[in-house]
């Protein structure tokens, strides 16, 4: 069962301008994980942030989570055309020390133009 | 850095016929995950192995069957394929072991059912 709803769907904004998507999840998590893929081409992690973490910035990104609210954001700052892709949040469920999954939202398509 | 690899990168078959994926983790990385992610949709979880033993299992169909090896590499088995199954197939790779929760996925295969 699909665990994130991301909104918005699609985005289309300008180069220099700040992109921000939102994903929506169910369960408890261990930590929310944001991806980036590019149109049929792998996953790139981009960050992690834990259950017990509130906001985390890694260059031009920054995630927040609020557990309260089973939500989490990704803020984009001064998008770039190469920062055209589809980005999906995924959970990770609280980990009993083996392996375990991620489940993927819905993704946003961002497209960025010159 | 060296990252997951996955062979073949694109495969074509007809429907009825097996295929093997193989999926080489980043080094000393413990654990191994597959994911099918259909055209349009976000990925699903598949499988995973932790220390070469299933740890997790998701909607894999009982057509496919999966396996990590001693060198910690993973194959997966897919039998009486048929047009559902056209997807992109990724492995993902983490040291679980080593208390790190970030999956670093492969390039993907690009599975086509004719």
């Amino acid at each position: 069962s699909q665990q994130g709803e991301e909104d918005p769907q699609a985005l289309s904004i300008q180069e220099g301008e700040n992109a921000t998507m939102n994903c929506s999840y169910k369960t408890s998590i261990n930590n929310l994980q944001w991806y980036r893929q590019n149109s049929g081409r792998g996953l790139v992690h981009l960050i992690l942030i834990r259950s017990n973490e509130r906001e985390k910035h890694s260059g031009r990104l920054r995630v927040t989570l609020d557990t309260s609210k089973k939500s989490s954001s990704l803020l984009i700052t001064a998008s770039r055309a190469a920062d055209t892709a589809s980005y999906f949040c995924a959970t990770d469920p609280a980990w009993d020390g083996t392996a375990s999954k991620l489940t993927f939202g819905t993704g946003t398509r961002l497209q960025v133009t010159l | 850095a060296a990252g997951v690899i996955q062979s073949p990168r694109h495969l074509i078959k007809e429907k009825r016929e097996t295929a093997t994926l193989k999926c080489y983790p980043i080094p000393r990385h413990d654990t191994v995950y597959w994911y099918q992610q259909g055209p349009g949709q976000d990925p699903q979880f598949l499988i995973s192995f932790y220390e070469k033993m299933q740890s997790d299992k998701g909607s894999i169909p009982d057509r496919f069957s999966a396996q990590q090896f001693s060198d910690y590499h993973s194959e997966l088995n897919m039998s009486s394929l048929e047009l559902g199954d056209s997807a992109l197939y990724f492995c993902a790779s983490s040291s679980r072991g080593g208390g790190q929760e970030t999956q670093y996925f492969g390039p993907g295969t690009r599975l086509l059912v004719l």
